[in-house]
């Protein structure tokens, strides 16, 4: 079973709609990241959260809202989605200590018609 | 500002052939540096991670090489297959700032048979 999991996987929506995508993981580790990545772009920070009552605006935090429901779990929202938002996001995880090595998982391609 | 920039941008060689590609960072102070293969339209997997001290860090056929002095990091693929085709990605880990990391836009390798 993979690492770090994200649902779902792919989502096509309507400007103005929420949307909701979600991240488990069974590393065990603190600290969760959201990424989004446009096509043949870099990667860039949205939140980011070092533990379960932490949480940390990146670089792109506008338009975009995060819980962390539990060390395991981080979710983030968008409430009212925009074109310009189709992008992939990428969920990673990393520890506390140590290298800060984040291990990503598999992305949400979305798409806000 | 802490900066990552990554050369080239993109690349194209024939299979069995190697190539390096190259990393400057103004990340300072510098805690680590990590190369991450990215495979189109999947989450970055770590190849390497190097600290100050290191100045070569081998993975199979990818060696990356770190020059804190000058700022610099290589990645060379020896003997590339059609499966390196990937976006490269040079991150930098500061000691402060939590921690945080910064992304290089990438380099887009294609490798052609």
């Amino acid at each position: 079973d993979a690492d770090v999991t994200q649902t779902p996987r792919n989502r096509i929506t309507k400007t103005g709609k929420r949307i909701m995508l979600e991240c488990s993981q069974t590393k065990g580790h603190d600290r969760m990241y959201w990424y989004r990545q446009d096509p043949g772009l870099g990667l860039q920070l949205i939140y980011y959260s070092f533990d379960v009552k932490d949480i940390n605006k990146g670089e792109i935090s506008d338009g975009y809202s995060v819980s962390r429901q539990a060390q395991a779990k981080f979710s983030l929202s968008l409430e009212s989605a925009i074109p310009n938002q189709t992008a992939l996001y990428f969920c990673a995880t990393s520890e506390r200590s140590g290298s800060n090595e984040q291990f990503f998982g598999p992305g949400t391609r979305l798409t806000v018609l | 500002k802490n900066q990552v920039e990554q050369s080239p941008q993109s690349l194209i060689i024939l299979e069995g052939k190697n190539c390096t590609l190259q990393c400057n960072y103004t990340v300072s102070p510098f805690s680590n540096l990590r190369w991450y293969k990215q495979d189109t339209g999947r989450g970055p997997v770590s190849l390497t991670i190097m600290t100050f001290s290191e100045n070569t860090k081998s993975n199979g056929r990818y060696t990356a090489t770190l020059d804190a002095d000058t700022k610099q990091s290589s990645l060379h693929i020896t003997a590339s297959q059609l499966s390196d085709s990937a976006s490269y990605i040079c991150v930098v880990s500061a000691k402060t700032n939590a921690g945080k990391s910064t992304f290089g836009d990438g380099t887009t390798l294609t490798v052609k048979p």
